[in-house]
This record gives structure tokens, sequence and C-alpha cells, in this order.
């Protein structure tokens, strides 16, 4: 079946702007994850969604930053009023369960938003 | 908190031969799991290998395996008959809650021929 898909592939924005990221996720997937790529790193946590709802939003930078999932499938990474410091590769997971530790939470990425704020 | 570090920022390896990535970590957890996930050009992070930290066997998948020393929090990937097809970023994770991942810095294995 297809994957986790991302749109757009690539961003190029002006500082200031708003931008939105689209995640699809895995189809029946209950689980989906937002992390951020900086250049030469690891990827960082975001936002976790549990169906509708964001069951952790700890890694959310500051105010700027926002994500929905608002019928538990697709979700929208958005951020305002951007900066040149949110220059990255956003990366979308999603998984079939959440925890449990069966092989049922393991979290299939996707290819990644590359966002540069000029 | 939990960080995760790989030591090693680049590492090369003939074709056919095996080589080893280190990553350790420090946490405060006893339940927890551990991760390498695979990230070629296309930036499309792929699982290659995870383990239970309440496990003492260490998890294999074909030419992949690792050595968990949980005492020692170091968590090293073994790549056997390395394939030109294996060059990528290697990313050791760490997971000790639902959903949070921590993910090293990452090491870019180049595979020659």
């Amino acid at each position: 079946g297809a994957g986790v898909s991302q749109t757009p592939s690539n961003k190029v924005t002006e500082k200031g702007k708003y931008v939105e990221l689209r995640c699809d996720p895995i189809s029946g997937h209950t689980a989906l994850y937002w992390y951020r790529q900086s250049l030469g790193q690891g990827p960082e946590f975001l936002i976790y969604f549990q169906g509708t709802g964001a069951a952790d939003d700890s890694g959310l930078p500051n105010d700027r930053f926002f994500a929905v999932r608002p019928e538990g499938s697709v979700s929208t990474l958005k951020i305002q009023r951007t900066e040149r410091g949110d220059s990255a590769v956003y990366l979308c997971a999603s998984s079939l369960t959440a925890g449990g530790g069966g092989r049922t939470d393991t979290q299939y990425f996707g290819p990644g938003t590359r966002l540069t704020v000029l | 908190a939990q960080t995760v570090t790989q030591s090693q920022p680049e590492m090369s390896v003939q074709e056919a031969e095996t080589v080893t990535l280190s990553c350790t970590y420090d946490t405060s957890e006893n339940n927890y799991y551990l991760f390498w996930y695979k990230q070629p050009p296309s930036r499309q992070m792929i699982l290659v290998i995870r383990q239970e930290a309440y496990k003492q066997q260490n998890a294999t998948e074909n030419r992949f395996s690792v050595n968990f020393q949980k005492a020692a929090k170091s968590f090293s990937l073994k790549i056997s008959d390395s394939q030109l097809g294996d060059t990528a970023m290697y990313f050791c994770a760490f997971r000790y809650n639902f959903n949070k991942f921590y993910f090293g810095s990452g090491t870019k294995l180049n595979v020659k021929p």
C-alpha cells in the first residue's frame, strides 16, 4: 500500500510569511508524529497526535507553530511569521497504534518537506 | 533528560566487508526501546532494527545485528556483507514513553565498490 506522503516536497518562503505543510499518513494509522530535522542533525520531536487530538505537543518550539488533524487522518503543520531559523526538513511519521511495545507502534516516515525561509 | 550520542560523523567500508556503527545513550528510565534508522538521500527514514531494553538477546535482521549493552548504555549496529545500497545516514534513536523519539546526530556510511 501507499506509504506516508508529504506535500510540498520543497517550500521556499520569505521571512514573516505563513506556511502550511501537509502530511498524509498510511491509511488506518491512528498515531501521527511531526519532527524537524536541521542540517547535519537527527530529527527532533515536535508533536504527536492520537486520532484527532494532540496527545503531546511539548516539542513545538513556540506559539508560531501549530498543527491540526481534524478528521484523524491528514495533518497540517502551520508556521506563522516564519523566521530564517525555521529552515529545516519537516518529517511526518505514522504508526498503526501508539505505544504498547508491539510492532504495531513502529513509526513509518514520509520523505519530508524541505522548508527554506529567505 | 534523554540523550543519544553518535560519535562517528562519517565512516567508510568496502563492499562485502563488515562495519560497526556506535551509539551511546543516557537515561534514568528502565523500560525503553532502541532503534536504528537509515536515511538515504531521498530523505525517507527507514527502520533497520529495533531492540526492547527488557530483552537480553540482541536483535538481528538479516545482515543487520546489534550489540546491546544495557549497563554500559551502548547500542551498536553491525552491518555484515555491506552492499552499495547501504550507503546512507544512519540514526540511532531512543524511545521511553509511547511516542517521543530522541535521535542521535547520525553517522554517514559510505560503501565503496
